[in-house]
């Protein structure tokens, strides 16, 4: 595809409910991240994945967050027992190597998915 | 711990009119610095990132290590600059790959 691909783009989520979120990054990226932001708020970093290999989930905000990248290419979020204070839009990025201090190195980020938790 | 402050919810300013969207950032060591930037109903996109020393659709941005500051700036700004500006910091490890984000300038550029 061209782009950064999220699905779904909105779902709504009675509490206590599991729900799955999808990325599909650009192909060929190495490097693929995951963001949630929340209303008002900037992106906050989740996790990090170069190929499959999750190399830093220290953002994610409790053991009820999981995300995998199995073969390297999708990735899936997953939450579990959603709360309210999971309400949120989860950007998922890709980037060719990651980022680094030279100056390459760009995120290009999906459209996110809006998840709203009642 | 690293910070970004976007001090400024909204910025509105006339056709025209210079703009400077203000970024301090908490750091202790030598980061490099970002600009993203959301238009309406598009996706979060790199605007500038401060080592290209680069000038996109007009804005600059200057490093100032002295007052840790990274502020946005265009001498005139155009009604298709309003737009959501975040300002992001990478740290200087290497390898730590964690964009921090500020909370976002809302920029309103009125007719």
């Amino acid at each position: 595809g061209a782009g950064v691909s999220q699905s779904p783009r909105y779902k709504v989520a009675k509490r206590g409910q599991d729900v799955a979120l999808r990325c599909d990054p650009i192909s060929g990226h190495v490097s693929l991240f995951w963001y949630q932001q929340a209303l008002g708020q900037g992106p906050e970093f989740l996790t990090y994945f170069q190929n499959e290999a999750q190399l830093d989930k220290s953002g994610l905000p409790s053991d009820r967050f999981f995300a995998e990248r199995p073969e390297g290419s999708v990735s899936t979020l997953k939450i579990q027992r959603t709360q309210q204070e999971d309400s949120a839009v989860y950007l998922c990025a890709s980037s060719l190597f990651g980022l680094d201090l030279s100056g390459t190195g760009e995120l290009f980020f999906g459209e996110g998915s809006r998840l709203t938790v009642l | 711990a690293q910070r970004v402050t976007q001090p400024e919810k909204l910025l509105s300013v006339f056709k025209g009119a210079p703009v400077e969207l203000k970024c301090n950032y908490s750091y202790s060591g030598s980061p490099e610095l970002f600009w993203y930037v959301q238009y309406s109903r598009q996706r979060l996109q790199l605007l500038l990132r401060h080592i290209s020393r680069e000038s996109i659709k007009g804005f600059t941005a200057d490093l100032n290590k002295g007052e840790t500051s990274f502020h946005l700036k265009k001498p005139f700004a155009q009604e298709e600059d309003s737009a959501m500006y975040y300002c992001a910091l990478l740290p200087g490890n290497t390898g730590f790959q964690k964009l921090v984000f500020g909370t976002g300038t809302r920029l309103l550029v009125s007719p």
